[in-house]
């Protein structure tokens, strides 16, 4: 069966310093993967997305993730970040229902920033 | 002008009622999906619309109900409600006519449903 693991439920850094954020995933075949994020009190918002081809995708918000077929990853990252930053996280696998569009989403990372 | 709105943002109400929330997206989306987020956020689909026409129904209780008006409106109407029924809505929805994975999906902000 699909299904998307974020090993980190919280986790907290400093303005400034670089984010990872762990994604792995369970599908069987070449997977359409999705990280979204969910502001207090906010509907989600898709940061970024792979589907195929570079597997180094960039996003909104000076974001980034690679998808690692080998370790079945698609972990988020930032280079710097900013105190809005501060959110929940969610990963997510697309897969086909009956040919139809169902994400499947993991149980989130809620990222805390210190000034 | 937003995208994907969702009415009311908060409710609350009794076991055993019945109450619906609204669901209206202006992106001209041809397909739209109900999703629950317990209280411990975790996230899943609970029905999707494709014009009107159910095409994902993932074994959610008959007492929840999606009616879709017309392809920019769909609204869930949930009949007796149970304590467990607690948990924020969100409505999205996404274009092409088959609801493919690789189609964005567009949230809106949620109903946070309280049920005491």
């Amino acid at each position: 069966a699909q299904s998307v693991t974020q090993p980190d439920i919280h986790i907290t850094v400093s303005e400034g310093a670089s984010l990872e954020l762990r994604c792995n995933y369970s599908y069987g075949a070449t997977p359409y993967l999705f990280w979204y994020v969910q502001s207090p009190g906010q509907g989600l918002q898709l940061l970024l997305k792979y589907f195929s081809g570079d597997t180094l995708v960039q996003g909104i918000k000076g974001f980034e993730a690679e998808f690692k077929r080998s370790q079945s990853s698609f972990n988020l990252r930032k280079p710097s970040v900013h105190w809005s930053d501060a959110a929940e996280y969610f990963c997510a696998v697309g897969p086909f229902s009956g040919g139809y569009n169902k994400l499947i989403f993991g149980a989130g990372t809620r990222l805390a920033v210190h000034p | 002008d937003t995208a994907v709105s969702q009415t009311p943002k908060y409710l609350v109400t009794q076991m055993g009622n019945d109450k619906s929330i609204k669901c209206e997206q202006n992106l001209g989306h041809d397909t739209m999906y109900w999703y629950k987020q317990d209280s411990k956020k975790f996230l899943k689909i609970m029905f999707s619309y494709n014009n009107k026409e159910l095409i994902i129904n993932e074994t959610v209780p008959n007492r929840f109900s999606p009616k879709s008006p017309d392809k920019a409106h769909l609204n869930l109407h949930i009949n007796s409600l149970e304590l467990g029924d607690s948990a924020v809505y969100f409505c999205a929805s996404s274009p092409g006519s088959g609801g493919a994975a690789t189609d964005t999906q567009y949230f809106g902000p949620g109903t946070r449903l309280t049920v005491l």
